[in-house]
């Protein structure tokens, strides 16, 4: 069945540092999304993405659609404190209907 | 919107006992899924529903596992003979289907079994 991977597992880094975090598909998906959970939280959508070579950006945040569409990478300018949580991308291929994460990456900000 | 609710919050039973988790999605949503996600991972996907229609369940789940979606409004996930390692966080999500479909999760019910 699909699988998505995700690294890094974690990344700390300081404010200010950027931060990325890679997504990978062991089939092509038809499309891709990102969320955020929040420490103690539950998954919050942040975008989704459809066209193979896709950017899209939401201020410090940078999404991208890789050309054959099983990857994707998620980029953060200048961390803050408030982008503290774990990021997950969740995968919908062309067989099914169900969206399937990833393990995602936990970032932590020391300020 | 009043978002996606779960009750209850948290749940602990001992081991063989049966519970069920209740989710009210957002009203004018179609689609329900249930995720369960233990520390440290991402939602693993278990079913959803279409309206009332159960569309898809995933091979891992055990058939001690069942969900029921009614009139295709609330949804009620059953655990009947709970183990140990049923133990995670139960997360309800609804979603209205189309292109720009996107997740919109509840706060979860935490079970423990003891």
């Amino acid at each position: 069945g699909q699988q998505v991977m995700q690294i890094p597992q974690y990344q700390h880094v300081q404010e200010g540092e950027d931060f990325t975090t890679y997504c990978n598909s062991s089939t092509t998906l038809s499309n891709i999304q990102w969320y955020k959970q929040r420490p103690g939280g539950h998954p919050v959508f942040l975008i989704q993405l459809v066209k193979s070579g896709e950017v899209k950006k939401q201020k410090r945040l940078t999404f991208q659609f890789g050309e054959a569409k099983k990857n994707s990478s998620l980029h953060i300018t200048a961390t803050q404190t408030t982008d503290v949580g774990t990021y997950f991308c969740a995968g919908r291929d062309n067989y099914g209907q169900n969206f399937v994460f990833g393990p995602g990456t936990r970032l932590s900000v020391l300020p | 919107d009043t978002g996606v609710s779960q009750d209850p919050r948290h749940k602990i039973t001992k081991r063989g006992q049966n519970v069920t988790f209740r989710c009210d999605p957002i009203s004018e949503h179609n689609r329900l899924y249930w995720y369960r996600q233990t520390l440290g991972q991402g939602p693993e996907f278990l079913t959803y529903f279409q309206n009332e229609a159960q569309l898809e369940k995933s091979r891992l789940l055990s058939d001690r596992f069942s969900a029921e979606r009614p009139k295709g409004s609330f949804s009620t996930l059953e655990i009947q003979r709970t183990e140990q390692g049923d133990s995670a966080m139960y997360l309800c999500a609804s979603s209205f289907v189309g292109t720009n479909e996107k997740l919109f999760f509840g706060s979860g019910t935490q079970l423990s079994v003891l």
